[in-house]
């Protein structure tokens, strides 16, 4: 298995713009996770899918965040309009119920 | 609110020395994890333990879960350039729940 997959890995955009993060999770895995890291708060969960569907988005830091799981195999985390302080490090991580989770390569967004 | 508080911050130590890194809960789990990561890449798996007072050993890496299962320790004898990285405990309070973290120990070993 290739192993959950991210893309792209470094995003620069301009403040305003809108930025769209994608994962491929592992197949057969039916958690699917976005993490958000930074130096100063560390590593945050942002949401999490069971089955497609979004059970926990009470880490999503305000309306500019979103994020779908339209099938099993894809997920995306959209941040529109995108602000400097959105600058992070995003991962992806799957798992199925009774495994351990494994996580992307993640995404190094920089918003200028 | 699950919070997990992870100590020391920071440890620079030289290569052949032993160290120990703790995370540390008011509440309680059902399991917790240590996870290394380096730089640019996500987190990576090392143990999961679940027991009360369970000690797990990975080659010269010693992981041992408190008896109240609020607590953790990650020993490593006879550090390695290589043991360079940053470790993240984590816990869940059941098999079904989220993955709260730490905020991690960054550990430099200089040869």
């Amino acid at each position: 298995d290739a192993g959950v997959i991210q893309s792209p890995r470094h995003e620069v955009t301009e403040m305003g713009q809108e930025v769209t993060l994608r994962c491929k999770p592992i197949s057969g895995h039916d958690y699917l996770f976005w993490y958000r890291q930074t130096m100063m708060r560390g590593l945050e969960l942002l949401i999490y899918f069971n089955n497609n569907v979004p059970i926990d988005d009470s880490g999503m830091p305000e309306d500019r965040f979103s994020a779908k799981m339209p099938n099993a195999s894809f997920s995306t985390l959209k941040i529109q309009p995108s602000e400097p302080r959105d600058s992070a490090v995003y991962f992806c991580a799957s798992r199925s119920l009774w495994d351990t989770q494994y996580f992307g390569p993640g995404t190094r967004l920089t918003v200028l | 609110t699950q919070l997990l508080e992870q100590s020391p911050q920071f440890l620079s130590i030289q290569e052949g020395e032993n160290l120990t890194v703790y995370c540390n809960s008011s509440s309680v789990f059902s399991s917790l994890q240590w996870y290394r990561q380096e730089p640019g890449e996500g987190p990576v798996l090392l143990v999961t333990v679940v027991t009360g007072g369970e000690v797990k050993k990975l080659k010269r890496l010693t992981f041992q879960f408190g008896d109240a299962r609020k607590d953790s320790s990650l020993h490593i004898t006879a550090a390695q350039p290589g043991d360079t990285g940053l470790y993240l405990c984590a816990g869940a309070q059941t098999s079904y729940d989220k993955v709260i973290f730490g905020p991690g120990t960054s550990l430099s070993v200089i040869p």
